[in-house]
């Protein structure tokens, strides 16, 4: 499968601890995202790289997030002191131009 | 948070009829707009996309039409069958600087299909 892939699928984690969300996406494409997307709701834009560069960062994203690309290539997205609030599925998407290409997204379940 | 605009939240058609779902957005200087379908459990899947220099497009089944004039962007469903029972979501591209982008969704439109 040379889609998007994300890791994990699930994560129930309890209040106050980190977490790590792991993305793979299609090797070819430079330009990476990441959203969060609650019930009902479309998916909201939490960052952007184009190869390794951080481009542009949501209000969303406080200070408990943050999220690399360190070679261009994969992207870690991790929540320190998680909050019941971050319950939510957090999607990767990549693209070369125009079209973005989506993950299956990590649910994370914070009790 | 950043949003594109109004829609119907839900859309109920019968299996054969034609399905047009609307969206409204926001940003004048919005170049690029997608529509995408998602599923439950999975990820958003694209259908269909239109760059702002064009106000129609046809893809299988599918027709997508904008209005720049009054921001206004829909979807077009022909001949709807019951696999396209998912959320669809428009989406519109800002550019923020040279080569820059970000890509904002609407909230959604969830269309059943009646047997």
């Amino acid at each position: 499968d040379t889609g998007v892939s994300q890791d994990p699928r699930h994560k129930i984690t309890k209040r106050g601890q980190n977490v790590t969300f792991r993305c793979d996406p299609i090797s070819e494409h430079n330009r990476l995202y990441w959203y969060r997307q609650t019930l009902g709701q479309g998916p909201e834009f939490l960052t952007y790289f184009q190869n390794e560069a951080q481009l542009e960062k949501s209000r969303l994203l406080s200070d408990r997030f943050s999220a690399e690309r360190p070679k261009g290539s994969f992207s870690t997205l991790e929540i320190q002191r998680t909050e019941q609030g971050d319950s939510a599925m957090y999607l990767c998407a990549s693209s070369s131009l125009g079209e973005l290409f989506f993950g299956e997204g990590s649910r994370l379940t914070v009790l | 948070g950043e949003s594109v605009g109004l829609h119907l939240p839900t859309l109920s058609v019968q299996e054969g009829d034609n399905s047009i779902i609307n969206c409204a957005y926001s940003n004048s200087a919005s170049d690029y707009f997608i529509w995408y379908k998602q599923e439950s459990g999975k990820g958003p899947q694209f259908i269909i996309d239109i760059r702002s220099n064009m106000d129609k497009r046809q893809g299988q089944r599918v027709t997508v039409l904008l209005n720049k004039t009054v921001k206004h962007l829909s979807l077009q469903i022909a001949a709807t069958q019951p696999g396209d029972s998912a959320v669809y979501f428009c989406a519109e591209n800002r550019p923020l600087k040279t080569s820059y982008d970000k890509v904002i969704f609407g909230p959604g439109t969830s269309l059943s299909v009646i047997p």
